[in-house]
């Protein structure tokens, strides 16, 4: 069984641009996790889909931010524009039962 | 509100030598507790958990974990530590109840270094 993969892998983009983040899934779980690694911090919640439905967004630090997941299979997390402060490392979690399996993460650098 | 803190940035242990990774937490209710681990360039990899039951939990690698209710703490160790146990290390709770989707909260984690 194919685990969590997310792309690109890392990814160095300059203030004011955009940048696109993709999750895929473990096939069949429905509910999908962003969670974000500032350097040297906690892991922190983003936000929760279950399918193709926002479940919890409460973790999205602010209207630059954007996920979607059509279809309710992979996700996507756009930053537009970003900033510096949006460095670290995105990482995308799923879960059809009990247990959250985790993707490499996408290391993102903002310049 | 849930919270996880791990109060040491990095532990030092040299190989052979038994291991303690402490983590510490606050919870409204019972807490479910979890060990995650992320070699270099690598994702969060899931070592155990503590739901109900036992205080010592076994999981993956000789890794085990001790909950200890009054103390609120969750301190991973292993009896033996290899070169290959250095990782990054995370603590989490699980915020538990429909409304929070199971996301989980989790502590700033803790670098092993194991040396020969």
């Amino acid at each position: 069984e194919a685990g969590v993969t997310q792309f690109p892998s890392h990814s160095v983009i300059e203030k004011g641009q955009t940048v696109t983040l993709r999750c895929d899934p473990i096939s069949g779980h429905d509910n999908l996790y962003w969670y974000r690694r500032v350097m040297g911090k906690e892991i922190k919640f983003l936000l929760h889909f279950v399918k193709e439905s926002k479940q919890d967004e409460s973790g999205m630090p602010n209207n630059r931010f954007l996920a979607e997941r059509t279809g309710g299979t992979y996700s996507t997390l756009k930053v537009q524009p970003a900033e510096l402060e949006d460095s670290g490392v995105y990482f995308c979690a799923s879960r059809k039962g009990g247990e959250q399996y985790f993707g490499p993460g996408t290391r993102l650098t903002v310049t | 509100a849930q919270s996880v803190a791990q109060p040491e940035d990095q532990v030092n242990v040299a190989e052979g030598n038994p291991l303690t990774v402490k983590c510490t937490y606050s919870v409204s209710g019972n807490p479910y507790l979890f060990w995650y681990v992320q070699y270099p360039n690598r994702g969060l990899q899931f070592l155990l958990k503590y739901i109900t039951g036992d205080n010592l939990v076994k999981g993956s690698y000789g890794f085990e974990a001790e909950f200890n209710k009054s103390q609120t703490s969750f301190h991973l160790k292993k009896p033996s530590a290899l070169v290959s146990d250095s990782a990054l290390y995370f603590c989490a709770v699980r915020v538990v109840g429909l409304e929070y989707g199971n996301k989980l909260v989790f502590g700033a984690g803790t670098i092993l270094r194991v040396k020969s």
